[in-house]
């Protein structure tokens, strides 16, 4: 399994606050995602990153911006939390090469109160 | 535009039953698939990736799937239900013109002793 890491694995916020999830990988994978999951909505990409800083966003980035200053870091903030922002939120890595598979971080519960 | 199509957000079937998951696929160039399978409380593992080496492809856990571009579908299969395959299921396809996965909304599959 790739190594990757996501800190906190659990987290309560109250509405307002900012909140940086953060992902660490040591495969030197070049992509690096974020993706968040809700009942009903499987997967949804927050926004990726195709290299440092190199980001783009994804279909649910709203509310949501992404740092990559190194290769084993990306970084997840939510400027202003709100409560339609609790949820799961996992990182993926992948190798370059277009038909590589992604690896899968164990994931961050947040909740916003 | 790319999408993923899981009819059925909940299966059950019996222990030793057969085990089918269907997925089907929206893409406009010639796609790579996916079958993740989550277990609770964790990150996603891969099953199998279809990359257009061969149309039955087999994965871990005694599963398998069948390309079929006629049928724009990629449906997992496993002979035998078990009851540690009790897990969400999802379908994902990705394209060599692009960066990112785009997933099913996912199948929840219930074994029954």
């Amino acid at each position: 399994d790739a190594g990757i890491t996501q800190s906190p694995r659990h987290k309560v916020t109250e509405t307002g606050t900012p909140v940086t999830l953060r992902c660490h990988q040591t495969e030197n994978h070049r992509y690096m995602y974020w993706y968040r999951q809700d009942p009903g909505h499987g997967l949804r990409l927050i926004h990726y990153s195709y290299g440092v800083k190199d980001t783009d966003k994804g279909e649910v980035s709203d509310g949501y911006s992404v740092s990559r200053s190194k290769t084993e870091d990306f970084l997840l903030t939510l400027e202003s939390a709100t409560s339609s922002q609790t949820s799961v939120y996992f990182c993926a890595t992948r190798e370059h090469g277009v038909n590589n598979e992604q690896f899968f971080g164990p994931g961050t519960r947040l909740t916003v109160l | 535009a790319q999408s993923v199509t899981q009819l059925g957000s909940h299966v059950s079937v019996s222990e030793g039953a057969l085990v089918l998951l269907r997925c089907n696929y929206s893409s406009s160039v010639p796609p790579y698939l996916f079958w993740y399978v989550q277990y609770p409380n964790q990150g996603l593992q891969l099953l199998l990736k279809y990359t257009s080496a061969a149309t039955l492809v087999k994965g871990i856990n005694g599963f398998e799937a069948e390309f079929k571009k006629s049928e724009t579908s990629f449906h997992l299969t496993k002979p035998s239900a078990h009851m540690s395959d009790a897990a969400e299921y999802f379908c994902a396809v990705s394209v060599s013109t692009g960066n990112q996965f785009y997933f099913g909304t996912g199948t929840s599959l219930t074994v029954i002793p």
